[in-house]
């Protein structure tokens, strides 16, 4: 099946540039999504690539995609307080309709 | 606004005795799941209904059941819950246009199993 991988822990100070990582498995999604979770809450979608696409950008946040290399990244500019949640990369995965696998997510804490 | 709405946002339940979990959705969705999230682990998929298809999950327990009896409605039904089924539950529900999978999510039911 489909393996997501994140890196758990990420801290920067407010203002600063955020890059959050996530490699994948299977090179036939189409879609690949990056969610956010807040303490206590569901998961909001942030944005989406679709996977003919190197980068996506929509305001503060760009997304790149390495097809080739099975690598997305989200990167947060001008980061500030109010991002500090947990961010899962989510990739289309098996048969299932719509079937997402996700990440264990990235716990993004920002310093004043 | 359309959305995804979860009760109870948080449910106390005592071991073994049989719980549900609510879910509605106002976007008129054709897919609607649930997900499982124990602290600091990725969301899991349990199952999801196709319209009325229900699609079970190969590795979710017998424990766990569904019904949708209509488009707006999903419910969890947890037959015997144990010490190991805390955690927070999601809904969540997609119309699966264009090949997207993108997920409407509501904002959880926190289960804990005393």
């Amino acid at each position: 099946g489909e393996d997501v991988e994140q890196s758990l822990f990420l801290s920067v100070r407010e203002g600063d540039s955020s890059v959050i990582n996530c490699t994948y498995t299977d090179s036939s999604s189409t879609y690949l999504y990056w969610y956010k979770q807040e303490p206590g809450a569901g998961l909001q979608l942030l944005t989406y690539i679709f996977s003919n696409m190197d980068m996506k950008q929509d305001q503060r946040l760009t997304v790149l995609l390495n097809k080739k290399d099975k690598h997305l990244s989200l990167r947060i500019a001008d980061t500030q307080t109010g991002d500090s949640a947990i961010y899962f990369c989510a990739v289309p995965g098996g048969t299932s309709y719509g079937k997402l696998t996700f990440g264990q997510g990235t716990i993004l804490t920002v310093h004043p | 606004d359309a959305m995804v709405i979860q009760n109870p946002r948080y449910q106390v339940t005592q071991f073994g005795k049989p719980v549900t979990l609510s879910c509605s959705q106002t976007l008129n969705h054709n897919v609607m799941y649930w997900y499982q999230q124990k602290s600091s682990q990725a969301p899991k998929l349990l199952f999801h209904y196709y319209d009325k298809d229900f699609n079970n999950e190969a590795d979710t327990p017998d424990n766990f059941q569904s019904r949708r009896p209509n488009t707006s409605f999903c419910f969890l039904d947890i037959r015997s819950p144990g010490l190991g089924d805390a955690a927070m539950y999601l809904c969540a529900t997609s119309g699966l246009k264009s090949g997207n999978e993108k997920l409407f999510f509501g904002s959880g039911t926190q289960l804990s199993v005393l």
